[in-house]
């Protein structure tokens, strides 16, 4: 079975430092692994996704996320926060028939 | 490329009413979900359908949510009577056949039901 585990419910960083927002996953096979976003009263948004290619992904707005199997980590990273990125974030897993295992959120805080 | 489209976007009933939710998915994608997004929770499948048919539907509470996408196109969920615990942005989402586990997807912007 396949599940992930967003290991912050909430991060706070100041506007232009970086931003970490870490995921393990549990997966029994490879796994497909996204990280989507949902600003408040909006859709959720791809923001990149690791389909075992290049272990290294990069996504819309200079977000990009690391694939480590050894640590069973997917987690998520911006070089420095602009406003716009306030929102809450989900680590995301494929599961079996291709349905989204999501994982519980991080709400990211961006301080000016 | 139009999106996925749902409908209402807000509905507020009270408790043991009915209420039904409305998916138009994007053009040619042959699998529909259904997901429940509770406050302050990730998204959590309902129902997956391939084409008019299901595929799972583990997840969905069947002594009061029903759904059904006769045509293999656009898909309703029911809910009758609702509960309280039902309050919820209900989240509908498609993808091609093919695509790889859980790629492909476009959501659409969901509705929130408020139950009171």
């Amino acid at each position: 079975a396949q599940s992930v585990t967003q290991l912050d419910s909430h991060v706070s960083v100041s506007e232009g430092t970086p931003v970490l927002l870490r995921c393990n996953y549990s997966s029994s096979y490879s796994p497909s692994l996204f990280w989507y976003v949902q600003h408040p009263n909006k859709g959720l948004q791809l923001l990149l996704k690791y389909t075992s290619a290049a272990t290294l992904v990069k996504g819309i707005n200079g977000f990009e996320a690391e694939f480590k199997k050894s640590e069973t980590s997917f987690h998520l990273t911006k070089p420095s926060a602009h406003m716009s990125d306030a929102a809450e974030y989900f680590c995301v897993v494929g599961g079996q028939g291709g349905k989204l295992i999501f994982g519980q959120g991080t709400e990211l805080s961006v301080k000016p | 490329e139009a999106g996925v489209a749902q409908s209402p976007r807000y509905k507020i009933i009270e408790k043991r009413q009915s209420v039904a939710f409305w998916c138009n998915p994007i053009s040619g994608h042959a699998t529909l979900y259904w997901y429940q997004q509770i406050l302050g929770q990730g998204p959590k499948l309902l129902i997956q359908f391939q084409n008019n048919g299901v595929v799972d539907d583990s997840q969905l509470p069947k002594d009061r949510f029903s759904a059904e996408r006769l045509k293999g196109v656009d898909s309703t969920l029911k809910i009758q009577p609702a509960k309280l615990e039902d309050s919820a942005v209900y989240l509908c989402a498609s993808s091609f056949l093919d695509s790889p586990s859980g790629s492909g997807y476009t959501f659409g912007s969901g509705t929130r039901l408020t139950v009171v």
